[in-house]
C-alpha cells in the first residue's frame, strides 16, 4: 500500500539551529513527494515538492531531496527562526486521482 | 491565502444528526478533494471530485457523501453522525486530477459531535 512515516515530535530547537525532519515512504507506484506546513491557527500550505527521483524541492530556506533508493524525503533547514514554529507534514501522491497520503505531522517549536 | 474557502468554520452536532460542509475552490480549479484530520493526526483522504464526478474514495463508509457543482464548488455530507466523526474537515482544490498536482487547502471546518 501507500503510506508515509515521519519523525515523531515534538521537536524543540533554539533559533539558528539546524533542522532535520525525517520522512520515509512506501508507494505502489512512482510517487510525487510533498512537504506541507500548518502554522498555528492556519490551514495547510505547500512548503515544497519534488516529482521525480533526485529532484530537490526548496522554499523559504527549507530543502528536501527525493531519494528513491532509500525511499526518503527528509526536510532540512540550515538555520531555523522563531517564525518556523509550526506542524510539518510529509505527503505523497501516486496513481490516478491525485490522492494524497499524509504522515502524522511533526510539531516544531523554535525558541529565541 | 490559497483562495479555497470553507464554511462553516466551527459547528457542533448531536450524535445521529446530519451535517453539510461547503467548499469553494480556487478560481480555475476543477478538482476538489476532502480530507478528515483528527486531532494530532495527518489528513486522511475521504474522496475527490473531478468535473462533477467522484473519481476516488478513501476508506470511509457510505454515510460520507459529496457533490460537486458546475462552478466546481463542493459539499461534504455526513449522515448518522458518530462521536468519532469529530475532526477538522479540509477541502483542497487543484487543476486537474493528475498525480503530482499540488493541492491547495482551505482552513477547514471544525466539527464536534456530542
Amino acid at each position: 500500500g501507500n503510506s508515509v512515516t515521519q519523525m515523531e515530535g515534538p521537536v524543540t530547537l533554539s533559533e539558528e539551529a539546524f533542522l532535520t525532519i525525517n520522512c520515509t515512504y512506501t508507494a505502489t507506484g512512482y510517487p510525487s513527494l510533498f512537504w506541507y506546513v500548518q502554522y498555528p491557527g492556519e490551514g495547510l500550505q505547500l512548503l515544497l515538492k519534488a516529482t521525480k527521483a533526485d529532484d530537490k524541492g526548496s522554499n523559504k530556506g527549507f530543502e528536501a531531496t527525493y531519494r528513491k533508493e532509500t525511499t526518503s524525503f527528509h526536510l532540512e533547514k540550515g538555520s531555523v527562526q522563531v517564525s518556523d514554529s509550526a506542524v510539518y507534514f510529509c505527503a505523497l501522491s501516486v496513481g490516478t486521482g491525485n490522492q494524497f497520503y499524509f504522515g502524522t505531522g511533526t510539531s516544531l517549536t523554535v525558541i529565541p | 491565502e490559497t483562495g479555497v474557502t470553507q464554511s462553516p468554520t466551527h459547528l457542533i452536532k448531536t450524535r445521529g444528526q446530519q451535517v453539510t460542509l461547503r467548499c469553494s475552490s480556487q478560481s480555475g480549479h476543477n478538482t476538489v478533494s476532502w480530507y478528515q484530520q483528527a486531532l494530532g493526526q495527518g489528513p486522511q483522504f475521504i474522496f475527490q471530485y473531478y468535473r462533477e464526478e467522484e473519481n476516488g474514495r478513501g476508506n470511509f463508509p457510505p454515510r460520507f457523501s459529496g457533490l460537486q457543482f458546475p462552478n466546481y464548488s463542493s459539499e461534504l455530507n455526513v449522515n448518522a453522525l458518530e462521536l468519532d466523526d469529530s475532526a477538522l474537515y479540509l477541502c483542497a482544490s487543484s487543476l486537474g486530477d493528475n498525480s503530482g498536482n499540488t493541492i491547495y487547502f482551505g482552513e477547514g471546518s471544525w466539527l464536534t459531535v456530542v
